[in-house]
């Protein structure tokens, strides 16, 4: 599986676009990118997921360049309720259930 | 919505003991999965199933055993129990493919 590489923190005020960029320039051509992420003392959460074309759901939008080496996750409007540890994971959508491997994230905090 | 159900919260136990920490899902998924989660060790794969009786090894099973003898159950054993595993356990569940999953909110167990 692809390795992802993520800023270890970033800041955010409240109200403005949260854009959280990973990399993972070593992505195969089936492999996928999801984001989850995890808000403290709770368990993580599924965001969003994509191939190669940008795709938005209610949570946040996926951006993937169009090489696929990089993807930058957005969160329109950020609330404090947006303070977590975010995820991103590349790995096939068939693939063995042990590709679901966490790395150590990015620890977003959203300022108010 | 996905439910995944961990049966305790908070766990304390005595070293030596044998420990059972149950998790169920409502969504018919094949796949389960344990983790632990540890300050500054991130989520780490205990082991995970892939059907009923069928179990592999994550990254860290030492001191581990599992049991999945229902599709919507997954139990992890603590055969007996150590300081060292005192910490955060997450279980989670997915469909086909395992890349969306879906997290229970965690037990924290303290072994003294």
């Amino acid at each position: 599986d692809a390795k992802t590489t993520q800023p270890p923190s970033m800041d955010c005020a409240e109200g403005r676009a949260a854009n959280l960029p990973c990399n993972h320039s070593t992505i195969s051509g089936n492999e996928y990118v999801y984001w989850y992420r995890q808000i403290h003392s709770q368990g993580p959460q599924y965001i969003i997921h994509g191939l190669k074309n940008n795709e938005t759901n209610e949570m946040a939008s996926l951006i993937i360049t169009e090489d696929r080496k990089s993807s930058t996750l957005i969160l329109p409007h950020a609330t404090l309720r947006d303070t977590a540890v975010y995820y991103c994971i590349v790995r096939t959508r068939t693939g063995s259930a042990r590709q679901l491997t966490f790395g150590s994230g990015t620890q977003l905090t959203v300022l108010p | 919505d996905v439910k995944v159900t961990q049966s305790s919260r908070y766990l304390v136990k005595r070293t030596g003991e044998k420990v059972f920490l149950e998790c169920v899902q409502d969504m018919d998924h094949e796949n389960m999965f344990w983790y632990r989660q540890d300050p500054g060790l991130g989520l780490r794969l205990i082991y995970f199933s892939y059907d009923v009786k069928m179990k592999e090894k994550g990254d860290i099973p030492e001191g581990y055993s599992v049991s999945r003898e229902k599709k919507e159950r997954f139990s992890l054993i603590l055969e007996s129990a150590s300081t060292n595993q005192t910490s955060m356990y997450l279980c989670a569940s997915s469909g086909q493919g395992a890349g969306k999953a879906f997290f229970g909110q965690g037990t924290r167990l303290t072994v003294v």
